[in-house]
């Protein structure tokens, strides 16, 4: 199974801040990572997908890239809506994992 | 609108069944893949189950292999996820989404394991 690990565990920043977020597979998963935005009482919402393609309706402010095994999920300018734990998940080889988040909160 | 809808869950004893049920609209649905992840409280996302879009093919996390079975019927667009011999650590919010990547989620339909 592909361990995923993700860093920082929380990351504490103000609106207006970029954050860089960091997902790190136990071996290569090519491109097929994706990256989900999770909100307490929402249900996750798919933010990148395939390491660096933007979901349906996602704002350019979320970048993704790299590949193999280290993926970068990047908010060039915090929005207030953005503040949430973002969990990436490799689905390149089974089973499909997670990685256990990174909060993005509030600083 | 591209949407899913859970429903099935509520509170159960440990060793009892639960059949949750995911309703899709504004798509098709017979194309896709559909997968079950859960979040325990206070837990990060596990994926649980994952069916093929005519059901021939199907996984199951370790997790819950032989006790969960997972199926679809693409006439009534619905997919299905009985839970059999349930235990607490089985306690979290059930979502359904159309895979893969999982770019459709449903709300969510809460599972809870206790005597």
């Amino acid at each position: 199974e592909i361990v995923l690990t993700q860093s920082p565990a929380t990351l504490s920043l103000s609106p207006g801040e970029r954050a860089t977020l960091s997902c790190r597979a136990s071996q290569s998963v090519s491109s097929l990572l994706a990256w989900y935005q999770k909100k307490p009482g929402q249900a996750p919402r798919l933010v990148i997908y395939d390491a660096s393609n933007r979901a349906t309706g996602i704002p350019a402010r979320f970048s993704g890239s790299g590949s193999e095994t280290d993926f970068t999920l990047t908010i060039s300018s915090l929005e207030p809506e953005d503040f949430a734990v973002y969990y990436c998940q490799q689905r390149s080889i089974w089973p499909p994992t997670f990685g256990p988040g990174t909060k993005v909160d509030i600083k | 609108q591209v949407q899913l809808v859970e429903s099935g869950g509520g509170l159960v004893k440990p060793g009892g069944s639960l059949r949750l049920s995911c309703a899709a609209s504004g798509f098709s649905f017979s194309d896709y893949y559909m997968t079950w992840i859960r979040q325990a409280p206070g837990k990060g996302l596990e994926w649980v189950s994952y069916i093929s879009s005519n059901g021939h093919t199907i996984y199951y996390a370790d997790s819950v292999k032989g006790r969960f079975t997972i199926s679809r019927d693409n006439s009534k667009n619905s997919l299905f996820l009985q839970m059999n011999s349930l235990r607490a650590d089985d306690t979290a919010v059930y979502y359904c989404a159309r895979a893969a990547p999982m770019d459709v989620w449903g709300q969510g339909t809460t599972v809870t394991v206790s005597s």
